[in-house]
């Protein structure tokens, strides 16, 4: 069965540090999506990548946040300059939707956790 | 804004229990989402729906899009089912889904 992968499952890193997160979604889906979940908290999104240019963003993604797609396989989440509060869980999902107004099921990864030191 | 709530936060059940997860929003969606997180994180899609009921083995999903709620029941509960399920909807406008906080589920044997 399909699945999304993500690496590293966990990554500790000083402060101040830049850290890349990667994700591989399922081949044939189109829209890409990188949540987090901080320690005990619910989850919560960051951004949305559709045909090759991020779609929707949310309060969290500031300018220290960065998405990219390399290549037809990888979806990349940069952290410039990490700080503490970028401790967390974070989440890559795909999705079947086709467009911006269709509705697909998410499939996520098993996650990365980022701590910062 | 809108408002994922879930309730219980918390939930301890006999095995073999009828369980029953409620989930209320505060804003029209397209569709909604039932996740359940394991102890480790991962999370793993249950259902989405849209309008009506799933059924999915002992899982049974039903929506109400009038009064903006939906709940999630399990029958005949397992200790295997332990784990935080997670109600996450899609607003009519937008491709984001917004999550609600979890339930802990914890099924004894």
């Amino acid at each position: 069965e399909p699945e999304v992968t993500q690496t590293p499952s966990h990554q500790v890193t000083q402060m101040g540090q830049e850290v890349i997160l990667r994700c591989v979604p399922i081949s044939n889906h189109l829209y890409f999506y990188w949540y987090r979940q901080i320690l005990g908290q619910k989850v919560e999104f960051l951004v949305s990548f559709y045909n090759n240019e991020i779609s929707e963003k949310s309060e969290i993604f500031d300018d220290q946040f960065s998405v990219e797609r390399p290549d037809g396989s990888n979806f990349t989440l940069k952290i410039r300059s990490t700080k503490l509060e970028d401790s967390a869980m974070y989440f890559c999902a795909s999705s079947e939707a086709r467009s911006s107004v269709d509705t697909g099921e998410l499939f996520f990864g098993e996650g990365s956790r980022l701590t910062v030191l | 804004k809108n408002e994922v709530e879930q309730s219980p936060q918390n939930l301890t059940a006999q095995e073999g229990e009828f369980i029953t997860i409620n989930c209320s929003y505060s804003v029209g969606i397209s569709a909604l989402h039932w996740l359940q997180q394991h102890p480790g994180g991962g999370i793993v899609s249950l259902f989405m729906l849209s309008s009506g009921k799933k059924k999915h083995g002992r899982l049974i999903a039903t929506i109400n899009i009038q009064e903006k709620h939906s709940s999630l029941h399990i029958t005949a509960s397992h200790p295997r089912d332990s784990a935080v399920y997670i109600c996450a909807v899609k607003p009519n406008t937008g491709n984001q889904f917004y999550f609600g906080t979890g339930t802990s589920l914890t099924v004894i044997p």
